[in-house]
């Protein structure tokens, strides 16, 4: 079956831009979540989308939000850009909730310049 | 606040040697641990998957453990061999602090040469 499709895998912004990522999670996931990483502050969680629904939200500024559509699909919107947005972006996608595994996606590199 | 910790930060062995890798978390009440492979510049790989009823799981060369009350998971690497160079993290998924919510150690960074 297919992965956890993240789109795209580069990007180059500018500051004060805003950007848009993508996330196909596997056939029949419901959950969507999704992570920052960086050299300085390793793997940080964002957010978690089920069924459409924000479940819960790590501890990063309003200019960071998502949006979960009805066929679990999810984009995440980071508004003015700021040089320290520069990181990987990480999707996961589980079955549900709590004893369910994680397959994560490769990944977008964000760079802002 | 749960924190996972991972010892040691890198490792540099040669070739067929058995390894260790070190996890511990400060809080007890977990769903599950997952062990998961990087890549330089890439997505994370799941490896192994330890459910909080269980004390170990078996994929291959690879043997992870679980001792919750202790707050440690070991990854146990076989026969090492030069594609297993790659930083491995541990995470956990906690009962508290809301839903589908893993927290993920610093890694290892492995780097096994012929």
């Amino acid at each position: 079956k297919a992965g956890v499709t993240q789109t795209p895998r580069y990007l180059i912004k500018t500051r004060g831009q805003q950007v848009t990522l993508s996330c196909s999670p596997i056939s029949g996931h419901r959950s969507v979540s999704w992570y920052q990483q960086t050299p300085g502050q390793g793997l940080q969680f964002l957010f978690e989308y089920f069924s459409e629904t924000q479940r819960n939200k790590g501890n990063f500024p309003g200019r960071f939000s998502g949006r979960q559509f009805s066929n679990s699909r999810s984009e995440m919107n980071v508004s003015t850009l700021e040089l320290g947005d520069s990181a990987l972006y990480l999707c996961a996608s589980s079955l549900a909730e709590g004893g369910y595994g994680y397959t994560f996606g490769s990944g977008t590199r964000l760079t802002v310049v | 606040k749960q924190e996972v910790t991972q010892i040691p930060a890198a490792l540099s062995v040669p070739e067929g040697e058995n390894l260790v890798l070190n996890c511990s978390f400060t809080d007890s009440a977990i769903y599950n641990l997952q062990w998961f492979r990087q890549d330089p510049g890439k997505g994370l790989t799941s490896l192994l998957l330890i459910q909080s009823s269980q004390r170990e799981q078996t994929s291959g060369r690879l043997n992870a453990s679980l001792d919750k009350s202790s707050g440690r998971s070991t990854l146990y690497i076989a026969a090492s061999q030069p594609g297993d160079s790659a930083t491995y993290l541990c995470a956990v998924s906690p009962h508290s602090g809301g839903y589908n919510k893993l927290i993920f150690g610093a890694g290892t960074r492995l780097a096994v040469h012929p």
